[in-house]
């Protein structure tokens, strides 16, 4: 059974349209985060969800919007998509909030917009 | 702000020997805890091997072990008997153990490559 799973697993679309990322887990964890891997793979903290509650909210342009309808699943909706968006999407999901718990990640998902 | 920091963008060792990855880290904080994460060509990440700040012991998982310098706020991974399929991007990552949410703050990552 995957753990972590996000669908799609890759998106190509035109710039300006709008899009969307589901991610579930079935771990029983509290805990959500979405990251964004750059072209340089490099990987950065977007949103961090606790019991659907949205926790942290870093730098990330408004047109991003995550949703949580319950703890085991949080999306990531993306309007007036940019070239600039391409990149990979990583939903992961820990136990608690915090301490050495690992943060299990999903497949990540390839956005590439053109 | 916390950050780590991996000075080898690419690394590579020939299969059976043994290779160190380099992460340093910035923090003011004395405890927290550092984390290895592998990602293989499937872009899957994967822990690899965890150390909790207060633990003096170096953490040890089969071929992988760290070495980790708390005053030098440095925790390097090393590799032994190194086979084909540890071929993969290497992150180093920080977590605070705040009472909120706390995300892994990552190095930009090691491009490791393991030579038959």
């Amino acid at each position: 059974d995957t753990a972590v799973s996000q669908t799609p697993k890759y998106l190509v679309t035109q710039m300006g349209n709008d899009k969307s990322i589901k991610c579930e887990q079935n771990l029983g964890h509290d805990t959500m985060y979405w990251y964004k891997q750059d072209s340089k793979k490099f990987l950065k903290i977007m949103f961090s969800y606790n019991n659907k509650e949205l926790i942290i909210n870093e730098t990330v342009p408004n047109r991003f919007s995550p949703k949580s309808p319950d703890k085991a699943h949080l999306n990531l909706h993306i309007n007036s998509l940019e070239l600039g968006d391409s990149a990979v999407y990583f939903c992961a999901s820990s136990l608690i909030a915090g301490g050495p718990n690992e943060q299990f990640f999903g497949p990540g998902t390839r956005l590439t917009v053109l | 702000a916390q950050t780590v920091t991996q000075s080898q963008p690419e690394m590579s060792v020939q299969e059976a020997e043994t290779v160190t990855l380099s992460c340093t880290y910035d923090t003011s904080e004395s405890d927290y805890y550092l984390f290895w994460y592998k990602q293989p060509p499937s872009r899957q990440m994967i822990l690899v091997i965890r150390q909790e700040a207060y633990k003096q012991q170096n953490a040890t998982e089969n071929r992988f072990s760290v070495n980790f310098q708390k005053a030098a706020k440095s925790f390097s991974l090393k590799i032994s008997d190194s086979q084909l399929g540890d071929a993969a991007m290497y992150f180093c990552a920080y977590r605070f153990p705040h009472s909120g949410n706390t995300p892994l703050v990552f190095g930009k990552g090691t491009r490791l490559s393991v030579i038959a």
